[in-house]
């Protein structure tokens, strides 16, 4: 069964570092989107991709958070600096593209990167 | 703007017994519903979803949930609980658009199974 691949999965960082996720979404699959779950909570949006553009980036914290999809497959979040409340879950979802069979609204998420700043 | 509100963040019950998770929901539109589950330190996994079809949606691993509009709910049950079912599990929320759109998660509510 196709899955959607993180990496890294754990990630320990000092404040002000620069830190960089990869996530690799389901073949076929046109939408990816970037949540982060802060301990305790439930998942919220940061970046919806559809191909290569971005949808809605309303919720990215555009001063220190950049996101690319540059061929419309792979995806790259970066934080620069990274700060202690950065500290989180993030995670990586995909979903098909419309009317190709498979109903789009169905999310398949990955394992997720564990953040910790220090 | 959509929400969903999960009552009760800790949930225990004991093995055999009846699961029930509860979610209420806001939306302005038809909304779609789902249930996820995690478990530690790992991704979301899809429990089952409400798309304006049938009103009792059947999931994976024994669990199931129903759509009542009347009450804006979606509450998630399972007959008999077993200790693999200790997780996190989260309501979310996204518009009956017809296209791909962001999910709106509640705050989730810890089940934990005891012997």
């Amino acid at each position: 069964e196709a899955e959607v691949a993180q990496s890294p999965r754990y990630k320990i960082t000092e404040k002000s570092q620069a830190v960089a996720f990869w996530c690799d979404p389901i073949s076929g699959h046109a939408t990816l989107y970037w949540y982060r779950q802060i301990l305790g909570q439930g998942p919220e949006l940061l970046v919806q991709f559809q191909d290569e553009s971005v949808v809605d980036d309303s919720q990215l914290p555009k001063d220190r958070f950049s996101a690319e999809r540059l061929k419309g497959v792979d995806s790259t979040l970066k934080i620069q600096p990274a700060e202690l409340g950065d500290s989180a879950m993030y995670l990586c979802a995909s979903s098909p593209p419309y009317g190709s069979g498979p109903p789009t609204d169905t999310q398949y998420f990955g394992p997720g990167t564990r953040l910790t700043v220090l | 703007a959509q929400s969903v509100t999960q009552l009760g963040s800790h949930v225990s019950v004991s093995e055999g017994a009846l699961v029930l998770l509860r979610c209420n929901y806001s939306s302005s539109v038809p909304p779609y519903l789902f249930w996820y589950v995690q478990y530690p330190n790992q991704g979301l996994q899809l429990l089952l979803k409400y798309t304006s079809a049938a009103t009792l949606v059947k999931g994976i691993n024994g669990f199931e949930a129903e759509f009542k509009k009347s009450e804006t709910s979606f509450h998630l049950t399972k007959p008999s609980a077993h200790m693999s079912d200790a997780a996190e599990y989260f309501c979310a929320v996204s518009p009956n658009t017809g296209t791909a759109s962001k999910l709106t998660f509640g705050t989730g509510t810890r089940l934990q199974v005891t012997l």
